[in-house]
C-alpha cells in the first residue's frame, strides 16, 4: 500500500506562519485531507479536498497540494493551534483502492 | 445534530474477540461511506476498515484484513467492527467515522467522528 510521510513536529511563533507538509504518491492521484487532533479528544476535519475548509474551521488554515506533496498552512498562529495534524487520502495503490491512508502525523507547538 | 457514539470497547486476551458499535444519529448511514479509524496509545491514526455507501463492499487494512469484518445494520443505524484473533497490536481507540459526501462509494474526507471506544488485548 502507499504511504504518506509527515515530520514529526513543527513549532511557529505565535502569530506568524507555520506550513506542514505531507509527502506521498497518493497524492499525485487524490486530493490530502487533514485533521486537528487535540489530547483526550477525536480528529477534527479542518481542509478537503485541496483547500475547503468545513463549516466553523477559521481561514487562518488553509490547504495546498502540488504533485506529491499536500500542504497545511496556518497563516497567524494561535495558541489554541497546539495540537497533531494528520493528513489523510485515498491509497492509490492497485490493490489497495478503496483503502484509505493515513500520516504519521505532525505535532505543532506555538511558541 | 450529527452524532457517532462508539460502545463495546473491552479488555481481552490475545486470540479473543470482540464486536464494536458505533451508533449513528442526526443522518442515515445508508446515504454514506463510513470507516473505523484506531489510534494505539501515544500514536498517530490507522484507518482501519471501511463500508462503501451502498454497502456493497467492503475495504481492510492489510494489518486486520482476515480477522475483522465490518457491516451495518441500516434498521438500528448502527455500524459495526467485528475484530477476532486480537493481538496485543490491536490496543487502541477505535472511532468510527463518516465521509462527507454522500452516496460515494469510497472517501477520505471524515467530517464526523465519534468518541472512541478503547480496546485492551493483554494477558
Amino acid at each position: 500500500s502507499s504511504e504518506l510521510t509527515q515530520d514529526p513536529a513543527v513549532s511557529v511563533a505565535l502569530g506568524q506562519t507555520v506550513r506542514i507538509t505531507c509527502q506521498g504518491d497518493s497524492l499525485r492521484t487524490y486530493y490530502a485531507s487533514w485533521y486537528q487532533q487535540k489530547p483526550g479528544q477525536a480528529p477534527v476535519l479542518v481542509t478537503y479536498n485541496y483547500n475547503n475548509r468545513p463549516p466553523g474551521i477559521p481561514d487562518r488554515f488553509s490547504g495546498s497540494s502540488s504533485g506529491s506533496m499536500a500542504a497545511l498552512t496556518i497563516t497567524g498562529a494561535q495558541a489554541e493551534d497546539e495540537a497533531d495534524y494528520y493528513c489523510n487520502s485515498r491509497d492509490s495503490s492497485a490493490d489497495h483502492l478503496g483503502n484509505v491512508i493515513f500520516g504519521g502525523g505532525t505535532k505543532l507547538t506555538v511558541l | 445534530e450529527v452524532q457517532l457514539l462508539e460502545s463495546g470497547g473491552d479488555w481481552v486476551q490475545p486470540g479473543g474477540s470482540l464486536r464494536l458499535s458505533c451508533a449513528a444519529s442526526g443522518f442515515s448511514i445508508s446515504n454514506y461511506a463510513m470507516s473505523w479509524v484506531r489510534q494505539a496509545p501515544g500514536k498517530g491514526l490507522e484507518w482501519v476498515s471501511g463500508l462503501s455507501g451502498s454497502a456493497g463492499t467492503t475495504y481492510y487494512a492489510d494489518s486486520v484484513k482476515g480477522r475483522f469484518t465490518i457491516s451495518r445494520d441500516i434498521s438500528k443505524n448502527t455500524l459495526y467492527l467485528q475484530m477476532s484473533s486480537l493481538r496485543a497490536e490491536d490496543t487502541a481507540v477505535y472511532y468510527c467515522a463518516k465521509v462527507r459526501t454522500p452516496m460515494v462509494e469510497v472517501d477520505s474526507n471524515f467530517d464526523y467522528w465519534g468518541q472512541g471506544t478503547l480496546v485492551i488485548v493483554s494477558s
